[in-house]
C-alpha cells in the first residue's frame, strides 16, 4: 500500500529564507511523486513532479525537490521565500504503471513572515 | 476555457434542499474525481470515473450521487445533506491510467450546509 505522511502541518519563515517542507513516502512499487501548492480559495495546482527521471526536479516558482529513494524522501525546497509562497502544500504518491489515483498527504501550511 | 471549470464557487443550501455541483473539462482527459477538503482534515476521495464508468466509490454516504455524462462532465447531485457535509468540494481530471501525469484540480466548490 502506498502513504505519504508530511512532517510539520504548519511551517514558518521569514521572506528570504530557506523554504524546507518535508514529505515522507511509502509505497511497495516505484512511485510517482507531486507537490501541489492551494492558495486561499482555490483548487491545487501542480508544483511539480518526478516520474522517475532525474532525482532532482523543477518546478515552478522556483520550487524544486530532491528525491531520495534510500531517505524514501522527496521534500520541498525554495532558496528564498516571498510573501507569495504562502499557501498551504501537499505532496503525493501514485504507483507508477497503475491508475491515475493519487495519495495525498495531510498538507503543510507555509507561512511567510515580512 | 480551458482546465478544470466548478461551478458554483459557492454555494449554501438547507438540509432539505436538493442541488448539484457541476465540473467541466477542456483537457481531453478520460478520468474524473471528485475529492471532499474540510478544514484541518486530509483530501478525502470520494468518487472516480474512469471513461465515463464509476471505477471507485469510497463509502460515501447515498446523499451524494455522482453522474458522469460524457468524458468532459461530471456532477454531484446533493440532497437531504447535514452540517458536517460543508466543506471545499473538488473536482479534478487525468488522463487515465497516465499515473504520472497527475491531476488537474478545479477551483472547488465552498459548499456551506445550514
Amino acid at each position: 500500500a502506498q502513504s505519504v505522511t508530511q512532517l510539520g502541518s504548519h511551517v514558518s519563515v521569514s521572506e528570504g529564507a530557506l523554504v524546507l517542507l518535508r514529505c515522507n513516502y511509502s509505497s511497495s512499487v516505484p512511485p510517482y511523486l507531486f507537490w501541489y501548492v492551494q492558495y486561499p480559495n482555490q483548487g491545487l495546482q501542480l508544483l511539480l513532479k518526478y516520474t522517475s527521471a532525474a532525482t532532482l526536479v523543477k518546478g515552478i516558482n522556483g520550487f524544486e525537490a530532491e528525491f531520495k529513494k534510500s531517505e524514501t524522501s522527496f521534500h520541498l525546497t525554495k532558496p528564498s521565500a516571498h510573501m507569495r509562497d504562502a499557501a498551504e502544500y501537499f505532496c503525493a504518491v501514485s504507483p507508477s504503471g497503475n491508475t491515475g489515483k493519487l495519495i495525498f498527504g495531510q498538507g503543510t501550511t507555509l507561512q511567510v513572515k515580512p | 476555457e480551458t482546465g478544470v471549470t466548478q461551478t458554483p464557487r459557492h454555494l449554501v443550501m438547507g438540509m432539505t434542499n436538493k442541488k448539484s455541483l457541476k465540473c467541466e473539462q477542456h483537457l481531453g482527459h478520460n478520468a474524473m474525481y471528485w475529492y471532499k477538503q474540510s478544514a484541518k482534515k486530509p483530501l478525502e476521495l470520494m468518487f472516480v470515473y474512469s471513461l465515463e464508468e464509476r471505477v471507485e466509490n469510497n463509502s460515501v454516504p447515498s446523499r451524494f450521487s455522482p453522474e458522469c455524462p460524457n468524458s468532459s462532465h461530471l456532477f454531484l447531485h446533493l440532497h437531504t445533506l447535514q452540517p458536517e457535509d460543508s466543506a471545499l468540494y473538488l473536482c479534478a481530471s487525468s488522463q487515465g491510467s497516465a499515473a504520472g501525469e497527475g491531476y488537474t484540480f478545479g477551483s472547488g466548490t465552498r459548499l456551506t450546509v445550514v
